[in-house]
């Protein structure tokens, strides 16, 4: 696409529920990325895949978070037992390899109710 | 480990006149800089970005940026800002390109 499209646009859950939110990278894409963007802060690094590697996942806040992307294309963050402090936008990102500057979708908002 | 402040929390501004964001890094390796606009709802979009080279960076929409490593900043600047650029900016780092360390934001209120 020409784009990396997010989905949901808007996630309202029930504290204790599971999520599952979708990113769809650029074509041909090879590395992606999951950032968490709290209200009123910068956004976040949670984890980065090469392909369907995931080269680093140092940012992930607890092991209630969990990201693949098995075919090195579309890529899921699951997140279980939301909680309230989980609620921000989760942007997505990816690149060609070896370029620097990443494109964004327009990410997921996830409510925790 | 890297670190992003961006000093200023919200600039307000007259059309047409110029302005300057700022942002200070700290790192203890060459690091890359870059600054992203986030217009409200949508994702963030890169106005520009430092890997080498010429300190002095030009963007999209006439921003630049001036990589200074004595002083360890990377101030953003307009000339003459419009009311489109009302937007929240964010300065990042990165060691490896792979991996970004953003600031807080700054939004920039443009004035009729």
């Amino acid at each position: 696409g020409a784009g990396v499209s997010q989905s949901p646009r808007y996630k309202v859950a029930k504290r204790g529920q599971d999520v599952a939110l979708r990113c769809d990278p650029i074509s041909g894409h090879v590395s992606l990325f999951w950032y968490q963007q709290a209200l009123g802060q910068g956004p976040e690094f949670l984890t980065y895949f090469q392909n369907e590697a995931q080269l680093d996942k140092s940012g992930l806040p607890s092991d209630r978070f969990f990201a693949e992307r098995p075919e090195g294309s579309v890529s899921t963050l699951k997140i279980q037992r939301t909680q309230q402090e989980d609620s921000a936008v989760y942007l997505c990102a990816s690149s060609l390899l070896g370029t620097f500057g990443y494109t964004f979708g327009s990410g997921t908002r996830l409510t925790v109710v | 480990a890297q670190s992003v402040t961006q000093l200023d929390s919200q600039v307000p501004v007259f059309e047409e006149a110029p302005v300057e964001l700022r942002c200070n890094y700290s790192s203890s390796v060459s690091v890359y800089l870059f600054w992203y606009v986030q217009y409200p709802n949508q994702g963030l979009q890169l106005l520009l970005k430092y890997l080498s080279g010429s300190t002095l960076v030009k963007g999209i929409n006439g921003f630049e940026a001036e990589f200074n490593k004595s002083q360890t900043s990377f101030h953003l600047r307009k000339p003459s800002v419009h009311i489109s650029d009302t937007a929240e900016y964010f300065c990042a780092v990165s060691e490896n390109g792979n991996k970004l360390v953003f600031g807080a934001g700054t939004i920039l209120r443009v004035k009729s």
